[in-house]
């Protein structure tokens, strides 16, 4: 079985200062975890994942997580908040298996961002 | 890369119609494809898992003859909502994958489906 938590439901911040969404997972395996984000009337779009390789992952935008084993985390941050980074923010897992595997999503986050 | 598209982006229909939806992969083969549906502010809620050549797998409380999926080819699903309601109304986002492991899902935009 397998779970994803995202603490927060929406997040607001400044424009030009860190940006920190928290996810918490559990998962029955070794897990591959992702974050994805959803611009208004829009599909998902891959922001990184991490595969049982480097534990600190960046991606696009500047965005980047760090997989914690410990205390099973796996929060998104970014140095400095733009604008167009309001959008909604999801958090997935999904085993790390040879064999097919079903995405579970978490609640999703709301960041806004303000001047 | 890995560009999944939808077609159409936004449909309104009468109640008691069908509409499909196409989801094609641009630049790759989808062994498997996946089925979503998404209520205003909240997350995404499977619906059913297609691999090509194959039935797809709904999840439970989805009806599969309300919702028929065709994974005709590596490249193409279609979900087609049979006389559709309004209570049909939703976002439907489908996702594509190359193997079928843990390899990444990459997401069509949506399509948003209005019934009146």
């Amino acid at each position: 079985a397998q779970s994803v938590t995202q603490l927060d439901s929406h997040v607001s911040v400044s424009e030009g200062t860190p940006v920190l969404l928290r996810c918490n997972y559990s998962s029955s395996y070794s897990p591959s975890l992702f974050w994805y984000v959803q611009h208004p009337n829009k599909g998902l779009q891959l922001l990184l994942k991490y595969t049982s390789a480097a534990t600190l992952v960046k991606g696009i935008n500047g965005f980047e997580a760090e997989f914690k084993k410990s205390e099973t985390s796996f929060h998104l941050t970014k140095p400095s908040a733009h604008m167009s980074d309001a959008a909604e923010y999801f958090c997935v897992v999904t085993p790390n298996t040879g064999t097919a595997s079903k995405l579970t999503f978490g609640t999703g986050t709301r960041l806004q961002v303000t001047l | 890369g890995a560009v999944v598209s939808q077609h159409p982006s936004r449909v309104i229909c009468k109640s008691g119609t069908s509409v499909k939806i196409e989801c094609r992969s641009l630049d790759f083969q989808a062994t498997t494809m996946f089925w979503y549906r998404q209520f205003p502010k909240k997350s995404l809620m499977l619906m059913a898992t297609s691999n090509e050549g194959s039935k797809a797998t709904y999840e439970q409380g989805v009806e599969k003859d309300k919702f028929l999926i065709n994974h005709a080819s590596l490249t193409l699903s279609t979900l087609t909502v049979t006389s559709a309601h309004p209570e049909d109304s939703s976002f439907y986002i489908c996702s594509a994958r190359a193997g079928r492991g843990g390899e990444t899902q990459y997401f069509g935009p949506g399509t948003r489906l209005l019934v009146l």
